[in-house]
């Protein structure tokens, strides 16, 4: 089955820690993989994808196909990362999974 | 920077009732895209579209909702016979030539509630 698991709701730091936000995959075939993100009365826009191999605004993302992750890491949160972080998994070339979502709040 | 627009950003209708929800895609896109958000779940694929057909659509895109694209521009998810379950939030996307399926440009997207 193909499916995308963010197991947290929501992640609440405080400014300057560091963040991880999970993510778990399932896909039988080579997967494409990319976080999106939503901030407050934003559209939702593409964050980073793994093919990429780069870091925007300080996240980076490694695809381990082992342990089928792609979690997303930032070293130091600032208060303007605080958002809805969504992964997702394309499939087949025209479709996109989500996953549920991770809400990130980072307090000062 | 060019993007997405969705009109209206809300819409609210009697159950029974037919909406059309409309989108213009970025003008160089040929990817073309509807998903559906529920309050409090996950963003859920309901259609792409391609060279002027359904490339793929998910087992919620039933007969109930069809997709058009009726000139240049505009692209336009059609919900028949709107039930309360279909009160979400619709959002269209668009992707660029050779990006089949990725990355995806979306729009601010169309809070959709039936009463």
């Amino acid at each position: 089955a193909q499916r995308v698991t963010q197991p947290e709701k929501l992640l609440s730091v405080f400014k300057g820690a560091p963040v991880e936000l999970k993510c778990n995959y399932s896909y039988s075939g080579s997967p494409e993989l990319f976080w999106y993100v939503q901030y407050s009365r934003q559209r939702l826009q593409l964050l980073l994808r793994h093919i990429s191999r780069e870091s925007i605004k300080g996240f980076t993302a490694d695809l381990n196909k082992g342990e089928t992750s792609f979690h997303l890491k930032k070293p130091f949160a600032q208060e303007e990362d605080s958002a809805m972080y969504y992964c997702a998994l394309v499939t087949g070339g025209f479709k996109t999974i989500f996953g549920a979502g991770t809400r990130l709040f980072v307090k000062a | 920077e060019p993007e997405v627009t969705q009109t209206p950003s809300h819409q609210v209708t009697q159950m029974g009732q037919e909406v059309i929800l409309r989108c213009v895609p970025i003008s160089n896109h040929l990817y073309f895209y509807w998903y559906r958000q529920i309050l409090g779940q996950k963003v859920e694929f309901l259609v792409s579209f391609y060279n002027n057909e359904i490339s793929e659509k998910s087992e919620i895109f039933d007969d109930q909702f069809s997709v058009e694209r009726p000139d240049g521009s505009n692209f336009t998810l059609k919900i028949r016979s709107t039930k309360l379950e279909d009160s979400a939030m619709y959002f269209c996307a668009s992707s660029p030539p050779g990006q089949g399926g990725s990355p995806l440009h979306f729009g601010n997207g169309t809070r959709l509630t039936v009463t």
